[in-house]
């Protein structure tokens, strides 16, 4: 199978900007994950999709929103970025509601200037 | 918020040595997984172990879980070069679905 895949990989933007990054989960996946990691903060979630509905959300501005298909593709929006916004987004993908593994994407490298 | 703390920060070792690194938390969990993650690139899956497992083998890694004293810890024996990279904890918080909170990390040097 092939494994979850984020597109753009790199990004550059400037303040005030609005970006979409895309995640295409594992076949069969029905659970999409966000989130996001930088060098201060670490890894944080973002929120968590399944069957088109957002289930988990963690502390990040409503700047920061998500969607996810019915084939289980997940977009992720980012509206008026700041430079603190720069950092790694990771997608992860699982194939059932709570207590499974979760796969990763190689990740969208965002740039703000 | 992370979960809780991953000790060392930092290990440095030879080639062929075994790696310990401890991960410890906060809540009830449903699991915990781990994860290694190279030069700020995707995270790669390691292992998960349930909350009603006390230890689990893959491998060259063995990880044990004591949810009494909310901790974990990733064993990776006879290690190599490749193995040089950062290791996550992460745990799958009860009744938050497949939302996952992750430790600062362990960065593992091995030496050849």
């Amino acid at each position: 199978k092939a494994g979850v895949t984020q597109t753009p990989r790199y990004l550059i933007k400037t303040r005030g900007q609005q970006v979409t990054l895309s995640c295409s989960p594992i076949s069969g996946h029905r659970s999409v994950s966000w989130y996001q990691q930088t060098p201060g903060q670490g890894l944080q979630f973002l929120f968590e999709y399944f069957s088109e509905t957002q289930r988990n959300k963690g502390n990040f501005p409503g700047r920061f929103s998500g969607r996810q298909f019915s084939n289980s593709r997940s977009e992720m929006n980012v509206s008026t970025l700041e430079l603190g916004d720069s950092a790694l987004y990771l997608c992860a993908s699982s194939s059932i509601g709570e207590g499974g593994e979760q796969f990763f994407g190689p990740g969208t490298r965002l740039t703000v200037l | 918020s992370q979960q809780g703390e991953e000790d060392p920060q930092a290990l440095s070792i030879q080639e062929g040595e075994n790696a310990t690194m401890n991960c410890s938390y906060k809540t009830s969990i449903n699991n915990l997984q781990w994860y290694r993650q190279n030069s700020g690139r995707g995270l790669v899956h390691l292992i998960l172990i349930r909350s009603n497992e006390r230890e689990k083998h893959s491998g060259r890694l063995r990880v044990t879980l004591d949810t009494s004293k909310k901790s974990s810890s990733l064993l990776i024996t006879a290690s190599r070069a490749a193995d040089t990279a950062s290791y996550f904890c992460a745990t799958e918080e009860v009744e938050y679905g497949n939302k996952l909170v992750f430790g600062a990390g362990t960065i593992l040097r091995v030496k050849s």
